[in-house]
């Protein structure tokens, strides 16, 4: 079965530090790839996606995310972290056989003042 | 425009009872997917209904089930409820299908005692 997976949990970051979430995903064939996070007391929403062309994709509030087809990752990247960025982030694919987004188990950025 | 909204947005069963959720999408999306997240699995797709058919299904027991209704409204069903069933249920939806930006509920949080 397809999968995805996030490497960290929880990262604790301070003010202006960079930021690299990592994520690998299964699949071999064609996927859209996604990016969607959870701020503290609101909903999930959309941060950036990749569909087709540019693997450097860029999102809101300056994140970005890098496609790399050959170790099928989707890593996210924000090279200034800034206190309100403290979130839940959530990598996802959608593509193959399952033929539904499949989501990775998230990573929590802590970031302090 | 207004948003996704899940109702209710907390519920307290106890075991062997049944639930019903409801999800009202955003106007002019036809597509809604309903995930289940907690903890230690995060987000697992439960189904997609897309014009009040359902197109996808994710893995999990035939206690779980769903509908969608000619205004795109959604509801789903659990069934016999059991201890582990206690999660945060949401609802997303989207234009056409999960490869398109999918679009939050706040959820339904579900304590089964």
């Amino acid at each position: 079965a397809q999968s995805v997976s996030q490497h960290n949990h929880h990262v604790i970051l301070s003010e202006a530090a960079s930021l690299e979430l990592g994520c690998n995903y299964s699949y071999g064939g064609t996927v859209n790839l996604f990016w969607y996070v959870q701020y503290p007391g609101q909903h999930l929403q959309l941060l950036l996606k990749y569909f087709s062309g540019d693997p450097l994709v860029k999102g809101i509030k300056g994140f970005e995310a890098e496609f790399i087809k050959s170790k099928f990752s989707f890593n996210l990247r924000k090279p200034s972290v800034q206190w309100s960025d403290t979130a839940e982030y959530f990598c996802a694919v959608y593509g193959g056989s399952q033929g539904n987004l499949i989501f990775g188990k998230g990573t929590k950025l802590s970031v302090k003042p | 425009k207004a948003g996704v909204t899940q109702t209710p947005r907390y519920l307290i069963k106890t075991r062997g009872q049944q639930v019903t959720l409801s999800c009202s999408p955003i106007s002019g999306h036809r597509s809604v997917s309903w995930y289940q997240q907690t903890p230690g699995q995060g987000l697992q797709f439960l189904f997609e209904y897309f014009s009040e058919t359902q197109r996808n299904k994710g893995n999990f027991p035939g206690r779980f089930s769903g509908r969608q209704f000619s205004n795109s409204r959604s509801e789903m069903n659990v069934s016999t409820l059991e201890l582990g069933d206690s999660a945060l249920y949401l609802c997303a939806s989207s234009l056409g299908t999960q490869s398109d930006t999918q679009y939050f509920g706040p959820g339904t949080r579900l304590t089964v005692l």
